[in-house]
């Protein structure tokens, strides 16, 4: 079964307008984590931002936040006053440990290509 | 403060060949993780490595097997290539097995 589902595989947003994507997860341990990253055309991924399924305010980094709702299993980013330098695929991810925490594993979604339109 | 490092960017192979692929981790961190990116598609987890031990092994066939070294860094080998190999290797590195993983450029594999 797919953990991380995000269902729009392309996004338009006009340059200084605010975008939402969608993220959608599936785990039963208690205690994950959830990222987004943003890819360039030039493959390295770029970590953006952050939040634990303990912390009790959505993060937020700069232009970016996370839409954190626990009960609905989803972890929305949004990018305000957008630029043209956001084009590029978003993914979503979940972080999963072990019962004794001795690793991680990391599971991505799709992605969501953005363009921002001037 | 350098970060992930990853060499080669960019190699070409034929099948059945075997390849290696290196990562150096960013100052400071401990933990190395590799990812196959295929065209079009999310990254996928292949192991993760700490403490020069291989943790954690996503679905793929022995075929693809790792080191770490006492300085951390890593390397990825794959066996007998096949044309499905094809792909964007990523290496992502963390201070611990638990915290934020940060990515290198990766590095693009085309198997022919």
């Amino acid at each position: 079964a797919q953990k991380i589902t995000q269902t729009q595989p392309g996004m338009f947003v006009q340059e200084k307008e605010a975008v939402t994507l969608d993220c959608t997860y599936d785990t039963s341990d208690p205690s994950y984590g959830l990222f987004w990253y943003k890819q360039p055309s030039s493959g390295e991924m770029i970590f953006l931002i952050y939040q634990g399924s303990y912390d009790q305010q959505n993060a937020t980094e700069g232009r970016y936040s996370l839409n954190f709702q626990k009960a609905r299993k989803s972890a929305n980013l949004v990018i305000s006053a957008s630029q043209l330098g956001d084009s590029a695929m978003y993914f979503c991810a979940m972080r999963e440990s072990s019962v004794s925490g001795g690793y991680q594993k990391v599971t991505f979604g799709t992605g969501t290509k953005l363009q921002v339109i001037p | 403060d350098a970060g992930v490092t990853q060499s080669p960017t960019h190699l070409i192979k034929t099948r059945g060949q075997q390849v290696t692929l290196r990562c150096s981790p960013k100052s400071g961190h401990d933990t190395v993780s590799w990812y196959q990116q295929a065209l079009g598609q999310g990254p996928q987890f292949i192991f993760q490595y700490y403490e020069e031990e291989e943790r954690q092994r996503g679905n793929f066939p022995d075929r693809f097997s790792g080191h770490q070294f006492p300085n951390y860094s890593s390397e990825l080998n794959v066996n007998a290539l096949l044309l499905g190999d094809s792909a964007l290797y990523l290496c992502a590195s963390s201070f611990g097995t638990a915290e934020t993983q940060y990515f290198g450029p990766g590095t693009r594999l085309l198997v022919l």
